[in-house]
């Protein structure tokens, strides 16, 4: 049982460039959702996945794009990358509780910096 | 909309006292959840403790606790007799009842010193 992955770990992008996060989870979560984290800044969401072929904006989704064909994947793409997503992205996992206790359950993150 | 309020950006404390982390919210959903991650230097999120907005007490979790008064908004952690591996970042966070997603405070970061 892996938890929840995220490819890759590391990733530089010159400004324009266009690239794929990939997040996947083995634990047939139904809810799935792609942080980013700033200095200062705490976490933010940007989009998030309830099922497949259902997504959502979050807070801070511009130059962000999701889609959720099944529900071990949900990978985001940065259609246009700018220096201002320079950034570590956590891609979380939860299972739909019917309750206020949704514990998210979080990958290990992607570094990624923008030139 | 929801938000969270963690008023400070540092604290330090010495092994094996006690420490308090605040954490104030803002919300108008009658059932909610409240949660504390902690981010150590190795950058993953560890989830550290849950309560409920209708949970009569307080929840504990090992030298972990809640705080929670309702009235006041607050749901401040308490960690007992500290440990140099608590010295992290932590973070409050919340999420209305039968949603999948969290709001999350900017974060406290503890320093614990021997």
């Amino acid at each position: 049982n892996a938890g929840v992955t995220q490819t890759p770990k590391f990733q530089v992008l010159k400004t324009g460039q266009s690239m794929t996060l990939q997040c996947a989870q083995d634990m047939n979560h139904e809810y799935m959702s792609w942080y980013r984290q700033d200095p200062g800044m705490g976490l933010r969401l940007i989009h998030y996945s309830v099922g497949a072929g259902i997504t959502d904006q979050g807070e801070v989704p511009n130059g962000y794009n999701v889609s959720r064909s099944t529900t071990e994947d949900f990978p985001l793409r940065l259609l246009s990358a700018a220096p201002s997503q320079t950034s570590v992205y956590f891609c979380a996992s939860s299972t739909n509780s019917g309750s206020s206790y949704n514990e998210q359950f979080f990958g290990p993150g992607t570094r990624l910096t923008v030139l | 909309a929801q938000k969270i309020t963690q008023t400070q950006p540092g604290m330090f404390v010495q092994e094996k006292e006690a420490v308090t982390l605040d954490c104030t919210y803002d919300t108008s959903d009658p059932s909610y959840g409240l949660f504390w991650y902690k981010q150590p230097s190795s950058g993953e999120m560890i989830f550290l403790i849950y309560q409920g907005s209708y949970d009569q007490q307080n929840a504990t979790e090992g030298r972990y606790s809640l705080n929670f008064q309702k009235a006041r908004k607050s749901a401040n952690l308490v960690i007992s007799a500290s440990q140099l591996g608590d010295s992290a970042m932590y973070f409050c966070a919340m999420s209305p009842s039968g949603y999948s997603t969290l709001t999350f405070g900017k974060g406290t970061m503890l320093l614990v010193s021997p």
